[in-house]
């Protein structure tokens, strides 16, 4: 199983920031594991930011949830992060993550990340 | 800022064993049995080393294990080796439907 982020690594502030994970070596559809984002900054540290299950509601971490969204695509076998209006403390490396069973389950596969600085 | 606390740093002679806390509230660690353990090498992803308090993941060393007492988890690492040294992170469920880290804590091989 690999995990690859992509997406811009610069971002201008009050946009959004659009990531994509694609998943290669397991398929997203049909489960039975849940898929997510976390992130990692020298401020911050490591920082859940949500999960999503194929056919649920994905889950938020509270201090985001008025400004993130997680989608997936079967057709692709990819999940994507959307983060609204952001800001400098937006600036982080950015992880998609195979988790367990449950929404906020361990983090059993992490991507190689991708830095996004918002600037 | 992080619900978790951990020693910034913990250090130990090859072959000892060193443990690692991590504690949290009646609202994380007191109630639910979903701690995680992290490994992180400098530029490297977090890998997961132990999940659900004390289950060690398929090819993980039996030098790591570990705990739960009350609102406090613990990681054992036994047999301390050169390779690790490394960033060690907790992470547990919330109450609030969702998932929290701990700051980390550096290990030191001396």
């Amino acid at each position: 199983l690999q995990l690859q982020e992509s997406g811009p690594g610069l971002v201008r502030p009050s946009a959004t920031l659009a990531l994509t994970c694609t998943v290669s070596g397991d398929s997203i559809e049909g489960g039975p594991y849940y898929w997510g984002w976390i992130r990692q900054s020298p401020q911050r540290g490591l920082e859940w930011i949500g999960s999503t299950y194929y056919t649920e509601r994905a889950y938020y971490n509270p201090s985001l949830k008025s400004r993130v969204s997680i989608s997936v695509d079967t057709s692709k076998n990819h999940f994507s992060l959307k983060l609204t209006s952001v800001t400098a403390a937006d600036t982080a490396v950015y992880y998609c993550a195979r988790l367990g069973l449950t929404y906020a389950s361990s983090i059993y596969v992490w991507g190689h990340g991708t830095t996004v600085t918002v600037s | 800022q992080s619900a978790l606390s951990q020693p910034a740093s913990v250090s130990g002679s090859p072959g000892q064993s060193i443990t690692i806390s991590c504690t949290g509230s009646s609202n994380d660690i007191g109630t639910y049995n979903y701690v995680s353990w992290y490994q992180q090498f400098p530029g490297k992803a977090p890998k997961l080393i132990i999940a659900d308090v004390s289950d060690r993941p398929s090819g993980v060393s039996h030098r790591f294990s570990g705990s739960k007492s009350g609102n406090t988890a613990s990681l054992t690492i036994s047999g301390l080796q050169a390779d690790d040294e490394a960033d060690y992170y907790c992470s547990s469920y919330v109450s609030t439907n969702s998932c929290v880290f701990g700051p980390g804590t550096k290990v030191t091989v001396l």
